[in-house]
């Protein structure tokens, strides 16, 4: 079945503790991406990425990082996780045509204290 | 970037077919008009997109205006599982593949 896989799906951590949200896809896509979603700023762009070892800033890339070091894996990385990261992350796949449409994963709902 | 405007909220009964209209009165010769909808925390749905031209497939039809300007996303017989807030996007030609999704319209579908 051609998915977009997240890991966790859940997560509580503390404040400066570094985390990593897993984000997998089957579709042998070559663009991937993240995205948040917080309540009344709807979803936004964290970083993007067209193709292995290619990867560029979204609209809110402060406090994170990724890697594309192969086709179908883009982490999200947290090195020192803050209360204002608290949301919703969504990572999502396509051809890379930028006509083509989106595939997003189920989400991965963070929270920091 | 062509923004949207979307209403906030519609209610529709189940079995009628649910219409979202979508106005987008700058949108560039270029730019297609993409739908997605989000059930309750789901990840985002493509449902459909357009150009110019009227498009339909199994889960929707699009009816673009010839001016462009504005569009409606018909479900033709919407099921309480259609329930989800529903995007109306222009798409950004360049800029990394963003979809710039606004706030959308919650469509409930009631018996």
């Amino acid at each position: 079945e051609a998915q977009v896989t997240q890991n966790p799906r859940y997560l509580i951590t503390v404040t400066g503790k570094k985390l990593t949200v897993t984000c997998s896809q089957n579709m042998n896509h070559e663009y991937m991406s993240w995205y948040r979603q917080d309540p009344g700023l709807g979803l936004r762009q964290i970083y993007y990425s067209m193709n292995v070892e290619v990867t560029d800033k979204g609209d809110v890339p402060e406090g994170y990082k990724v890697s594309r070091k192969e086709k179908r894996n883009f982490p999200l990385i947290l090195e020192s996780p803050s209360p204002n990261q608290t949301s919703l992350y969504f990572c999502a796949s396509g051809r890379g045509v930028w006509t083509d449409t989106q595939y997003f994963g189920p989400g991965t709902r963070l929270t920091v204290l | 970037d062509a923004k949207t405007t979307q209403p906030t909220s519609m209610d529709c009964a189940e079995g009628r077919a649910a219409n979202l209209p979508c106005n987008h009165s700058t949108i560039s010769g270029n730019e297609y008009v993409y739908w997605y909808r989000q059930i309750h925390s789901q990840g985002p749905q493509y449902i459909i997109h357009g150009l110019k031209n009227n498009e339909t497939n199994e889960m929707a039809s699009l009816i673009i205006t010839e001016d462009r300007k504005s569009s409606t996303l018909i479900l033709p017989h919407a099921t309480l599982r259609d329930t989800a807030v529903y995007y109306c996007i222009v798409r950004v030609t360049g800029g990394g593949n963003k979809l710039t999704f606004g706030t959308g319209t919650q469509l409930k579908v009631e018996l």
